[in-house]
């Protein structure tokens, strides 16, 4: 069956980085993009960026360019994030969500990732 | 700012029927998909181009656009379909994704 398992949840300092993984198992990997969304405490849902496995090439939100990375080691079918100079307003669960290649939606999630970044 | 507008909060009786609505200029051209999410918990798809159904979802769940407006609605809604959800399509420009601002759903 498929699966998105992340990494376990991080607390940062501002101004740290920060590196989140999600692994995939259960399909073949290459054939649909990842995305991340995060969530920030009692807020909505927020698209963050994608990447394609396959190819490797990826595509964020504007205001996350030059902060926000993704990649991806198809050794291991694992997808990574990776966001820096963090903030406090950076505090939220980071999903990583499978995407219906060409169809434009999130078939499949991870269980989410807890970042918290405090002082 | 999220480009996609859902109303805050709606209840609706045990029973009744309810429709929830997501706007936006993109939902002219590229389909919406809704997601459930319960708390503490990860966004479950519920709705994909526009009114289908993933395997395990009730048909009570479905869904429709006209214009620049898609709808969820929940035929005799039951009390585990209290929960926030969330619309989300392509953005104006088609190469990124967006969600709405998200409708949290009181059964009563």
């Amino acid at each position: 069956q498929v699966q998105l398992v992340q990494s376990g949840a991080e607390v940062r300092k501002p101004g740290a980085s920060v590196k989140v993984s999600c692994k995939a198992s259960g399909y073949t990997f290459s054939n649909y993009p990842i995305h991340w969304v995060r969530q920030a405490p009692g807020q909505g849902l927020e698209w963050l960026g994608t990447i394609n496995p396959s190819g490797g090439s990826t595509s964020y939100l504007q205001r996350f360019q030059g902060r926000f990375t993704m990649t991806r080691d198809t050794s291991t079918s694992t997808v990574y994030m990776e966001l820096i100079s963090l903030k406090s307003e950076d505090t939220a669960v980071y999903y990583c969500t499978r995407e219906e290649y060409g169809e434009f939606y999130f078939d499949y999630w991870g269980q989410g990732t807890l970042v918290t970044v405090s002082s | 700012s999220s480009e996609l507008t859902q109303d805050p909060a709606v209840s609706v009786a045990l029973g009744q029927t309810v429709r929830i609505t997501c706007q936006g200029d993109s939902l002219r051209y590229y389909f919406a998909s809704w997601y459930q999410q319960k708390p503490g918990q990860a966004p479950v798809l519920v709705i994909y181009t526009e009114n289908n159904r993933p395997s395990g979802i009730p048909d009570r769940f479905s869904g429709s656009s006209s214009g620049n407006t898609a709808s969820l609605t929940i035929t005799e809604a039951q009390a585990e379909d209290e929960a926030d959800y969330y619309c989300s399509s392509r953005d104006s420009s088609g190469n990124h994704r967006v969600f709405g601002t998200g409708t949290k759903v009181t059964v009563l």
